[in-house]
């Protein structure tokens, strides 16, 4: 199996464009997840799913970020209007629902000048 | 709130060396915990996954144990090699009915000197 595939791995932009992060989960897995890395705040959940239902989107910052999962084997997190603060590595992960082994992707890192 | 702690922030040991590292939530209802290990500018890579009703997990030089009651998990490397530097980090996912929300702990980060 491929594993988790994020997409891009590196984006540098300027603050106010608007950014998407893509990722494809682990063929069969049904839970999906997004997670920002910080040094400041560490690893932060955003959103998950459960057969691409968004179950719990507490994380999401503010109303610039949104997640969507179309079908099983894509999920996306946009960012609009992107701002520097929002400066960091987003990774996303996926699950069987049980036994709840995560495993991540390589993450996309994200800088806004 | 789970909270999980990670105790030493750091360490730095000579190679062959046998170790252990700590990690600790204040929750005991959890549903599974997990160590995972993210080598910099990488992804994290599942190393064990330990169910709530489990007592240890092992693969080859690793072994990870659990004590719900105390709230208290080790991750234990043998014959540590330099390949081992990472940084390592638990994480706990709680029962049914917080979801499938895990929250991590801040991470180990572990040197293994040649």
């Amino acid at each position: 199996d491929a594993g988790v595939i994020q997409s891009p791995r590196h984006e540098v932009t300027e603050m106010g464009q608007e950014v998407t992060l893509r990722c494809k989960p682990i063929s069969g897995h049904n839970s999906l997840f997004w997670y920002r890395q910080t040094m400041m705040r560490g690893l932060e959940l955003l959103i998950y799913f459960n057969n691409n239902v968004p179950i719990d989107d507490s994380g999401m910052p503010e109303d610039r970020f949104s997640a969507k999962m179309p079908n099983a084997s894509f999920s996306t997190l946009k960012i609009q209007p992107s701002e520097p603060r929002d400066s960091a590595v987003y990774f996303c992960a996926s699950s069987f629902r049980r036994p709840r082994e995560l495993f991540f992707g390589e993450g996309s890192r994200l800088t806004v000048l | 709130k789970q909270e999980v702690t990670q105790i030493p922030a750091a360490l730095s040991v000579p190679e062959g060396e046998n170790l252990v590292l700590n990690c600790s939530f204040t929750d005991s209802a959890i549903y599974n915990l997990q160590w995972f290990r993210q080598d910099p500018g990488k992804g994290l890579t599942s190393l064990l996954l330990i169910q709530s009703s489990q007592r240890e997990q092992t693969s080859g030089r690793l072994n990870a144990s659990l004590d719900k009651s105390s709230g208290r998990s080790t991750l234990y490397i043998a014959a540590s090699q330099p390949g081992d530097s990472a940084t390592y980090l638990c994480a706990v996912s709680g029962g049914e009915t917080s979801g499938s929300r895990l929250t991590f702990g801040e991470g180990t980060q572990l040197t293994v000197n040649p």
